[in-house]
């Protein structure tokens, strides 16, 4: 079975452009989550998709934004980029019956950097 | 409010050496599931265990263990005989509230772990 997949692997962009970033969950899987990783603040959640709908929501600006498609593929997009948003972006893909239901699995990330 | 607190920013052994990884966490709730995941460099994040808040039993995984105590709110995971592999970034996490049906997790700002030959 294959594992969540994010493309692109590695990303450079420079400031005031957008950015689309995309996640394919494994198949079955309903739910996608997407995550920022930066040294400073960790891990932290940006939001939740599930049967295309957003599910949950972090305090992030609106800048940050997604989608989930018919096929539970997602795609998080970033617009007007800030150095700051330079990050590792973890997606998780789950049955969507929450965690206390089943397991959430990651993919490998897309590391964007932000010039 | 939620909270992860891995107070350990990182480790350092030589292998074979035991190793153990604090893990506190803040919840009001009753019914929590916590976590603990390796980031190997590539980025990826390795689930290792879910630990229902119900559970208290400890575990044993081959090296890996992991000690959880209700009473401090805490999740330790020990490494025994450390090896050259098990350098990476872990974080423990915890789940929202089961009524929040959601995925999301909370996690710690994680430990990196450097096992020397």
């Amino acid at each position: 079975k294959a594992g969540v997949t994010q493309t692109p692997r590695y990303l450079i962009k420079t400031r005031g452009q957008q950015v689309t970033l995309s996640c394919s969950p494994i198949s079955g899987h309903r739910s996608v989550s997407w995550y920022q990783q930066t040294p400073g603040q960790g891990l932290q959640f940006l939001f939740e998709y599930f049967s295309e709908t957003q599910r949950n929501k972090g305090n992030f600006p609106g800048r940050f934004s997604g989608r989930q498609f018919s096929n539970s593929r997602s795609e998080m997009n970033v617009s007007t980029l800030e150095l700051g948003d330079s990050a590792l972006y973890l997606c998780a893909s789950s049955s969507g019956q929450g965690v206390f239901e089943n397991e959430q699995f990651f993919g490998p990330g897309t590391r964007l950097t932000v010039l | 409010a939620q909270k992860v607190t891995q107070a350990q920013t990182e480790i350092s052994v030589v292998e074979k050496e035991d190793v153990t990884l604090d893990c506190v966490y803040e919840t009001r709730d009753t019914t929590y599931y916590l976590f603990w995941y390796k980031q190997p460099p590539s980025g990826e994040l390795v689930f290792l265990i879910r630990r229902n808040s119900f559970d208290e039993q400890n575990e044993i995984s081959g090296r890996y263990s992991w000690n959880f105590q209700k009473s401090t709110s805490s999740f330790n995971f020990t490494i025994t005989a450390s090896q050259v592999v098990d350098s990476a970034v872990y974080f423990c996490a915890l789940s929202e509230p089961r009524s929040y049906n959601t995925d999301k997790l909370i996690f710690g700002t994680g430990t990196r772990l450097q096992v020397f030959p």
